[in-house]
């Protein structure tokens, strides 16, 4: 059973980091794409970032570009989200989700921001 | 980046109603659209993906249907637990992108 587990959110200040999880388990992480999709409280969903199966590629939102990096370390089946320079506006659900065509969703993991 | 467009934004249905949801892409994207299904408190769920392929365990009242730039989801008799919003979402270029959502209510 394909199994995604996100932590490391929080309330962070406005300016300060955080960095995401995503423990995966139940399918051949290494071979996998993964994406990070995050979703503002009562709004839609918005496509954050992906790192290719061998991480040697990665892309993102305009968004987050220049603040935030995917990272993925496949000896640990983990995918992160090193997020820096917060904003207010990055208040979100932060959901992890398998491959290029999001197959498996995790849970999810809450980060506020606010000071 | 590719725009998706989706519409309605939200709709009032009854059980046993068919319903469906557009997608239109600002430009062409081939068959790389997922639509995904989200109930309040959840993660998103896949339902399709290119374009008109079921995901295994998904009822098959559930259908995809692609026409050019155009993209639609139909629910062919919406059940009880079918309430839920839905997005599409190209993965056809870099940024992906998701339609702004349906939210499909009784």
């Amino acid at each position: 059973e394909v199994q995604l587990v996100e932590s490391g959110g929080g309330l962070e200040q406005p300016g300060g980091s955080l960095r995401l999880s995503c423990a995966a388990s139940g399918f051949t992480f290494s071979h996998s794409a993964m994406t990070w999709v995050r979703q503002a409280p009562g709004k839609g969903l918005e496509w954050v970032s992906l790192i290719s199966a061998s991480g040697g590629s990665a892309y993102y939102a305009e968004s987050v570009k220049g603040r935030f990096t995917i990272s993925r370390d496949s000896s640990k089946n983990t995918l992160f989200l090193q997020m820096n320079s917060l904003r207010a506006e990055d208040t979100a659900i932060y959901y992890c989700a398998r491959d290029i065509q999001h197959s498996y969703w995790g849970q999810g993991t809450l980060v506020t921001i606010s000071s | 980046d590719i725009q998706m467009t989706q519409s309605p934004s939200s709709l009032s249905a009854s059980v046993g109603d068919r319903v469906t949801i557009t997608c239109r892409a600002s430009q062409g994207i081939g068959n790389d659209l997922g639509w995904y299904q989200q109930k309040p408190g959840k993660a998103p769920k896949r339902l399709i993906y290119d374009a008109y392929t079921l995901q295994t365990g998904v009822p098959s009242r559930f259908s995809g249907r692609e026409s050019g730039t155009e993209f639609t989801l139909t629910i062919s008799s919406l059940q009880p637990e079918d309430f839920a919003t839905y997005y599409c979402l190209q993965y056809n270029s870099f940024p992906h992108t998701f339609g702004g959502g349906t939210k499909v209510e009784i």
